[in-house]
């Protein structure tokens, strides 16, 4: 079965900190992985997405991706109170073009003001 | 900035009927996707759709459900008698083109499906 795992939260954090989130998967022979956002109700955004180790920066945003520890995580850097919402990982686990993704349940993160 | 649309945006409807649910994907995408996730819980993959054909498909996607692509532009998901267990935000997604497992999926804002 493929899994991939996050921890639910909630993560609190102060305004202007960094958050942390974190993703495991468990199939080794993944290819891609992204992060969405989605606001209660609404539909997944996607914030970033990454395929090779190390880190990506996009504004507040890194992504950091080590492919041994089957490991991704999601920095978001002054954290501000329209960042509080729910952070899915999704992981691409074909090497197909077809990319089915599979999701995480979810980080729901508050920043508090 | 194109989007993938959806409708409706709710349906109600009572166990046992079918329920054709309305997706237009970006125009130059090739490849769609329909998801769900039922309330709280996380979103999962139903199916992929390619060339008029599905792709793959996950367990959940048993008889009762089907896909169409019945011109150019919509892309419909039918629950053929509904079920309780089928209330949930359905979700379509496409993608550009067949670029390896790195293209981006971009999602619609979902139907939300109650079944009484």
């Amino acid at each position: 079965q493929k899994e991939v795992e996050q921890n639910s939260g909630p993560l609190s954090v102060p305004e202007g900190a960094i958050a942390s989130l974190n993703c495991t998967y468990s199939d080794r022979v993944s290819q891609s992985f992204f992060w969405y956002r989605q606001y209660s109700g609404k539909s997944p955004e996607l914030i970033m997405s990454i395929y090779s180790n190390g880190d990506k920066e996009d504004g507040r945003f890194t992504a950091q991706l080590n492919k041994a520890s089957q490991y991704v995580s999601l920095l978001i850097r002054d954290s501000q109170p329209s960042d509080s919402a729910t952070y899915l990982c999704a992981v691409n686990m074909n090497e197909g073009s077809q990319g089915n993704l599979i999701f995480g349940k979810g980080t729901k993160l508050s920043v508090k003001p | 900035e194109p989007e993938v649309t959806q409708t409706p945006s709710h349906q109600v409807t009572q166990m046992g009927q079918e329920v054709i649910l309305r997706c237009v994907p970006i125009s130059n995408h090739l490849y769609f996707y329909w998801y769900r996730q039922i309330l709280g819980q996380k979103v999962e993959f139903l199916v992929s759709f390619y060339n008029n054909e599905i792709s793959e498909k996950s367990e959940i996607f048993d008889d009762q459900f089907s896909v169409e692509r019945p011109d150019g532009s919509n892309f419909t998901l039918k629950i053929r008698s509904t079920k309780l267990e089928d209330s949930a935000m359905y979700f379509c997604a496409s993608k550009r083109t067949g670029g390896g497992s790195q293209e981006t999926q971009y999602f619609g804002p979902g139907t939300r499906l109650l079944v009484l």
